[in-house]
């Protein structure tokens, strides 16, 4: 039930491009995806709606097919800030959203 | 304003001992949520509060874990007899309506650490 995220670990230079991948075996009605940095609460990034109604970051983007129940984040022209560990969050039911195990992401200047 | 804040920040105790967690969300929101981070890992769902009703409790692990929201406001994770598998970061989160498309805004947590 829990979303597979990929990949697990990502290291990039600065300025270089990423794509972070999520996955269910469950129907989606929203993904949900959070950055976390070491030690920190995870902050919000963006949310994926079903019907196409994205909401979120100026700078990040992202798709989410609702056939493959997939979504992906897209992160251009990396900074150092982006570091951390990403975690899409992917909402099954009404209320609850289930947490894929994270990727991280390592920016060296 | 201000954002979801968790009290204490670290907690060390002894196995056997009993624990409270607290969670103070942010003003307005009626769902609150608890989740339990182990190292490595994305949040772990444990209850859900919708006012003062915990409306899904299915992710607590067991008769040890209790949570509370008397007031619909700060919420209060309570572990009796701890054991060292308790040992993890417990963090909170709010969102305006509790549907499934609210933004979730997370404290800091509580690390637990159990001796």
């Amino acid at each position: 039930q829990q979303p597979v995220q990929s990949p697990q670990a990502v290291i990039l230079r600065e300025g270089e491009d990423a794509v972070i991948n999520c996955s269910s075996s469950k129907a989606l009605y929203s993904v949900h995806w959070y950055r976390q940095k070491h030690g920190e609460a995870p902050v919000f990034l963006m949310i994926l709606l079903k019907g196409g109604e994205q909401k979120g970051h100026e700078k990040i983007s992202a798709s989410f097919n609702e056939k493959k129940q997939q979504s992906s984040l897209y992160l251009t022209a990396s900074q150092l800030s982006y570091s951390g560990t990403y975690f899409c969050g992917t909402s099954i039911s009404n209320y609850q959203l289930i947490w894929g195990a994270g990727t991280k992401l390592i920016i060296k200047p | 304003g201000a954002g979801v804040s968790q009290t204490p920040s670290n907690k060390v105790t002894e196995k056997g001992k009993y624990v409270e967690l607290r969670c103070d969300p942010i003003s307005g929101h009626t769902a609150l949520y608890w989740y339990r981070q182990s190292l490595g890992q994305g949040p772990e769902f444990l209850i859900y509060f919708q006012g003062t009703g915990a409306a899904d409790d299915s992710g607590l692990p067991n008769d040890r874990f209790f949570a509370v929201r008397p007031e619909g406001s700060v919420s209060t994770l309570k572990i009796q007899r701890t054991e060292r598998g308790d040992s993890a970061v417990y963090l909170c989160a709010s969102s305006l309506g509790g549907q499934g498309t609210d933004t979730q805004y997370f404290g800091p947590g509580t690390r637990l650490t159990v001796l």
